[in-house]
């Protein structure tokens, strides 16, 4: 199992909410990633960063933000929370070596996230 | 630009039967290669990865996978499917040259339905 964790699994919002998604990995990992995906279908990448005060924006475009002040943490946060936000939120972690490292990505188990 | 293509949105085969997920990519110079199996309401969990050497790779749950540089072809196989193995499948890819800066790129995903 890999040392990466999501909170909360589960969230049930109502709209204009402020709410943050937690991920923290163990490992040790520079890179991080967010990725957006409805029940069954493709990963969108939202965000991503190569380390600690580096932040990225992704493929799909995302209203939400994210920091990464500490290595293993890199929280997503959606200032106000719309249904279209209705998902699943997915955080990964790699890290890459010159040496013999390849990216291998690490996933947690997902927060599910609902706005009515 | 890279990018990956898995050209079948669901793959059915029985039980005990050989199975093939197939995946194509395009990248700028030698490839890295990964797959990744994402069961219900879970994140996704690595396969197994090419980077060089050996063009058959084999990885967890009795998977291997068949790297063809001149197809550029990386496709999933098993040679005999069981009912748990019915899941979401992933083929990613990144330059294989260094540097960190690299993201993978993920396809849309494969369904695999086992059939008793």
């Amino acid at each position: 199992e890999a040392d990466i964790y999501q909170t909360p699994r589960y969230l049930v919002i109502g709209t204009g909410k402020k709410i943050t998604l937690e991920c923290s990995q163990t490992m040790g990992h520079d890179k991080m990633y967010w990725y957006q995906q409805d029940p069954g279908m493709e990963l969108h990448l939202i965000h991503y960063s190569y380390g600690v005060n580096s932040t990225e924006k992704g493929d799909l475009s995302s209203e939400s933000t994210v920091s990464r002040i500490r290595t293993e943490h890199f929280p997503l946060t959606l200032e106000s929370a719309r249904p279209s936000h209705t998902s699943q939120y997915l955080c990964a972690s790699s890290e890459y070596s010159p040496f013999g490292g390849s990216d291998t990505q690490y996933f947690g188990p997902g927060t599910r996230l609902t706005v009515l | 630009a890279q990018s990956v293509a898995q050209p079948e949105d669901q793959v059915n085969v029985a039980e005990g039967n050989p199975l093939t997920v197939k995946c194509t990519y395009s990248v700028s110079g030698n490839p890295y290669l990964f797959w990744y199996v994402q069961y219900p309401n879970r994140g996704l969990q690595f396969l197994l990865k090419y980077i060089t050497g050996d063009n058959l790779v084999k990885g967890s749950y009795g998977f291997e996978a068949e790297f063809n540089k001149s197809q550029t072809s990386f496709h999933l196989k098993k040679p005999s499917a069981l009912v748990s193995d019915s899941a979401l499948y992933f083929c990613a890819v990144r330059p294989l040259r260094s540097g960190g800066s690299y993201i993978p790129t993920f396809g849309r995903g494969t369904s695999l339905i086992v059939h008793p």
